[in-house]
């Protein structure tokens, strides 16, 4: 079923630190993997993506981890700095050249000072 | 380039009332969607459109109308609005599988 809270779950993390964030997906069949960041009254922001025949991308600062046999995303955050502090969301295609995402609920980022 | 683009940033509309979410981009993408954001959800797909003259149903497709008449412009048109409707709403537009998206009109029906 969807699944549906008023609440976020928040990670929150020390200026300076790494930051983990994870994401299950629900479609073994999905091929490609966004992550977006969003900030306060804005849009999602691209951050970075991996297809399924990857397992690992590195960004500036950012990886992204892909486990198919768990339907597990992941994004790493490196030296997480205060401009950090957003929600970020996952997506998965479920199929090629549909543009047809699906976004989790996302994860409040907290950075501490 | 301007990227996508929506109006208004707000509104406020009663039960019944119909209007029109605005959706332009300049960037001559062929693909556009809309998304509506309820708290704590993620986005969830409302229309989409391949290209001029071409549009499909979402996700939560019940209760809008959309047109594309032109490769710019993708409106988001609400034909009675109602309670359930108020939320806030993103277009996007994509080029290389990369979503690029607006900043939001917040909508809320009394």
């Amino acid at each position: 079923g969807e699944n549906v809270g008023l609440h976020l779950p928040t990670l929150s993390v020390q200026e300076g630190d790494n930051s983990i964030i994870n994401c299950a997906y629900s479609n073994s069949a999905s091929d490609y993997f966004i992550w977006y960041k969003q900030e306060s009254g804005k849009g999602p922001q691209f951050i970075i993506d991996i297809r399924s025949n990857m397992d690992k991308r590195q960004g500036q600062r950012v990886t992204v981890l892909l486990n198919k046999t768990v339907k597990h995303l992941s994004l790493q955050i490196a030296a997480t700095q205060p401009g950090d502090s957003a929600v970020y969301f996952c997506a998965e295609n479920r199929g090629s050249g549909t543009y047809k995402y699906i976004f989790g609920t996302g994860t409040r980022l907290k950075v501490l000072a | 380039n301007a990227g996508v683009t929506q109006t208004p940033k707000f509104q406020v509309l009663k039960t019944g009332q119909s209007m029109t979410l605005q959706c332009a981009q300049d960037m001559n993408h062929e693909y556009m969607s809309w998304y509506r954001q309820d708290p704590g959800m993620g986005l969830r797909l409302i229309h989409y459109s391949v290209g001029a003259g071409i549009t499909d149903q979402g996700e939560v497709p019940n209760g809008y109308n959309v047109s594309r008449s032109t490769t710019e412009d993708f409106p988001l048109r609400l034909l009675s609005a109602a309670p359930s409707q108020t939320s806030v709403y993103f277009c996007a537009s994509v080029w290389l599988e990369t979503q690029y998206f607006g900043p939001g009109t917040r909508l809320l029906v009394l």
